[in-house]
């Protein structure tokens, strides 16, 4: 697609219950991110995936998040037993790195209750 | 490692004046420094992008920053604000790996 998709936009999940978020990069795009907004906080890293590397997992928050890329191209980033302060803006973005452009996604706003 | 700080939390301006958004990196590489712009309710703007050519890059809806290397800045500016640059913007340094964002500026335009 021309763009970076996120699904689903927004989502409610109860306390507890395991969540999936899911990033389509730009076809192509060898690099692809996730990062987290919270309300009144900055854009927090998470994770990194570049081509068939082993990905950079050194900012996800716990052992509760996961992610993988499957075939080089889309993302599932999972959220095990969720807590209230999960909820926040859940971003991708993907790069060619080539010219070191990133573009994200409108992101997914997880709102744990 | 690297660093960004945006200097200013918070920038108000009136409509048709110039806008200056501060920003000062760190980094241990010849970094990538890109502007990012987040409308309310919006997925993240690429504005502009500087990635070791020219020092004065120019980018959408007339925005411009500068790198000065040895000043590690690269601030942002706008000869005339118009309402609709009332946003959050990011400054973002790239180690070619990593992306570390700014706290970003809340930039207000005032009629």
């Amino acid at each position: 697609g021309a763009g970076v998709s996120q699904s689903p936009s927004n989502k409610v999940t109860e306390k507890g219950k395991d969540v999936e978020l899911r990033c389509d990069p730009i076809s192509g795009h060898t690099a692809l991110y996730w990062y987290r907004q919270s309300l009144g906080q900055g854009l927090e890293f998470l994770i990194y995936f570049q081509g068939n590397s082993a990905p950079d997992k050194s900012g996800l928050p716990s052992d509760r998040f996961s992610a993988e890329r499957t075939g080089g191209s889309v993302s599932t980033l999972t959220i095990q037993r969720t807590q209230q302060e999960d909820s926040a803006v859940y971003l991708c973005a993907s790069s060619n790195d080539r010219n070191y452009g990133y573009t994200f996604g409108s992101g997914t706003r997880l709102t744990v209750v | 490692a690297q660093s960004v700080t945006q200097l200013d939390s918070h920038v108000s301006v009136s409509e048709g004046t110039p806008v200056l958004l501060r920003c000062n990196y760190s980094s241990s590489y010849s970094p990538s420094l890109f502007w990012y712009v987040q409308h309310p309710n919006k997925g993240l703007q690429l504005l502009l992008k500087y990635t070791s050519a020219a020092t004065l890059v120019k980018g959408i809806n007339g925005f411009e920053a500068e790198f000065k290397k040895s000043e590690t800045s690269f601030h942002l500016t706008k000869p005339s604000a118009h309402m609709s640059d009332a946003a959050e913007y990011f400054c973002v340094v790239s180690d070619q790996k990593m992306l570390t964002f700014g706290g970003g500026t809340r930039l207000m335009v005032k009629p």
